[in-house]
């Protein structure tokens, strides 16, 4: 039963570049959320995704950052013309929505680690 | 004021000893979650509460909903427990995003 998994672990690129982050929720699990965690700093909400919709996308900054959860396939995190600032850990977490409509906890994947030269 | 309050930041203790790491929150929750950070950077879920108290292992988890409080507790801690621990809210139903503190890096000393 394995759990979040997310690819890359680790990504460099160069300023201007475009860098794709990827997470496989839970087996069973239809809710996806990502967190960044700048260096030095606490974790930050991005988006919160069900296949095919985004349901919260209020911490996204604006310009250069989307995500996507398709009804097949993991879900995306695309940076556009990454910036040294959008180096930072990016977690993703799933979990299911219980039988009394209640969400569970969220797992976590092991995260992404995104460094921009 | 960040909604979500830890305290202490940094906590160095000798093996053995009680640990508690407070959590304050400043909003309505459904939810609150204790976190654990390790080194490498990985995450784990610890607890989940909605009230009351869990236990699991050496690990025991507090919440009173209204005091807007939750505290973490290690018994007989170990060097394997340093880490960083994280609180986070859930802030009403339906909006599941998680809102963090800044964490506690804990520190046990053989």
């Amino acid at each position: 039963n394995a759990g979040v998994m997310q690819n890359p672990r680790h990504l460099v690129r160069r300023r201007g570049q475009e860098a794709r982050l990827r997470c496989s929720p839970m087996k069973g699990h239809s809710h996806v959320y990502w967190y960044r965690q700048l260096p030095e700093e606490g974790l930050k909400f991005m988006v919160y995704l069900q296949k095919e919709n985004i349901i919260d996308e209020s911490g996204m900054p604006k310009e250069r950052f989307s995500a996507e959860f398709p009804k097949e396939g993991p879900s995306i995190l695309r940076i556009q013309q990454v910036v040294r600032g959008d180096s930072a850990a990016y977690f993703c977490a799933s979990s299911s929505q219980g039988w009394t409509g209640h969400y569970d906890e969220q797992y976590f994947g092991p995260g992404t680690r995104l460094t921009v030269t | 004021k960040n909604e979500v309050e830890q305290s202490p930041q940094n906590l160095t203790a000798q093996e053995g000893e009680f640990i508690t790491i407070n959590c304050s929150y400043s909003v309505g929750i459904s939810a609150l979650h204790w976190l654990q950070q390790h080194p490498g950077g990985g995450i784990v879920s610890l607890f989940m509460l909605s009230s009351g108290k869990k236990k699991h292992g050496r690990l025991i988890a507090t919440i009173n909903i209204q005091e807007k409080h939750s505290s973490l507790h290690i018994t007989a801690s170990h060097p394997r427990d340093s880490a960083v621990y994280i609180c986070a809210v859930r802030s009403d139903f339906g909006n599941e995003k998680l809102t963090f503190g800044t964490g506690t890096r804990l520190t046990i000393i053989p």
